[in-house]
């Protein structure tokens, strides 16, 4: 059974500009949530999807969004990126229904540096 | 709101050696509490979990006990091993919702 694939693996932008990450749970999983992990900071929950619809959102300000397909893949877009949002983001697939158990399975994340 | 403090690091042992990595929380309700590892070059996986007070997670020699009295989860193992180096999370979900909380990580080295 596939893991839960990021893509891109690494990408470089600067300020101003937007990014678009994809995550592609593993087969089956219909929850998926994403993470920012910095030294500073740890990790720290950005949204959880399950069916196409947001459930939970952390305390990010509105540059970050995310959308979920119908097939479950997920997709997280930054607008007017800044420094501080260099970091690697973390993509987590549960194969759990109304509550996740808790249970995620990461990818390997998309490393994004801004210059 | 809830959260978790786990000891900072880094920790180095030589094999064999027993771990304690320490864990608190602070939380409303009854949460369910995880050890997450990130072995180097690669993703966070799920080591171990507990969901209710008293319960005992435990996975590949390491356990960790739901202590509600003291709000804690240590993670401990008996001997470790070069292998077992990689930064461990405490984690968090709350009861009520999906929002893990995870702790700031402890990089634990092993030296032969």
């Amino acid at each position: 059974k596939a893991g839960v694939t990021q893509t891109p693996r690494y990408l470089i932008k600067t300020r101003g500009q937007q990014v678009t990450l994809s995550c592609s749970p593993i087969s089956g999983h219909r929850s998926v949530s994403w993470y920012q992990q910095t030294p500073g900071q740890g990790l720290q929950f950005l949204f959880e999807y399950f069916s196409e619809t947001q459930r939970n959102k952390g305390n990010f300000p509105g540059r970050f969004s995310g959308r979920q397909f119908s097939n479950s893949r997920s997709e997280m877009n930054v607008s007017t990126l800044e420094l501080g949002d260099s970091a690697l983001y973390l993509c987590a697939s549960s194969p759990s229904g109304r509550m996740n158990t808790g249970e995620l399975f990461f990818g390997e994340g998309s490393r994004l540096t801004v210059l | 709101g809830d959260s978790v403090t786990q000891m900072e690091g880094p920790v180095t042992l030589s094999e064999e050696a027993f771990l304690t990595i320490n864990c608190t929380y602070t939380a409303t309700g009854y949460p369910s509490l995880f050890w997450y590892v990130q072995y180097p070059g690669e993703g966070l996986q799920l080591l171990l979990k507990a969901t209710k007070a008293d319960d005992k997670g435990s996975n590949k020699g390491f356990e960790a006990t739901y202590r509600k009295e003291t709000t804690s989860f240590h993670l401990e193992k008996g001997s470790v091993q070069v292998s077992d180096s990689a930064v461990y999370f405490c984690a968090l979900k709350p009861y009520n919702n999906n929002d893990m909380r995870f702790g700031a990580g402890t990089r634990l080295t092993v030296k032969p």
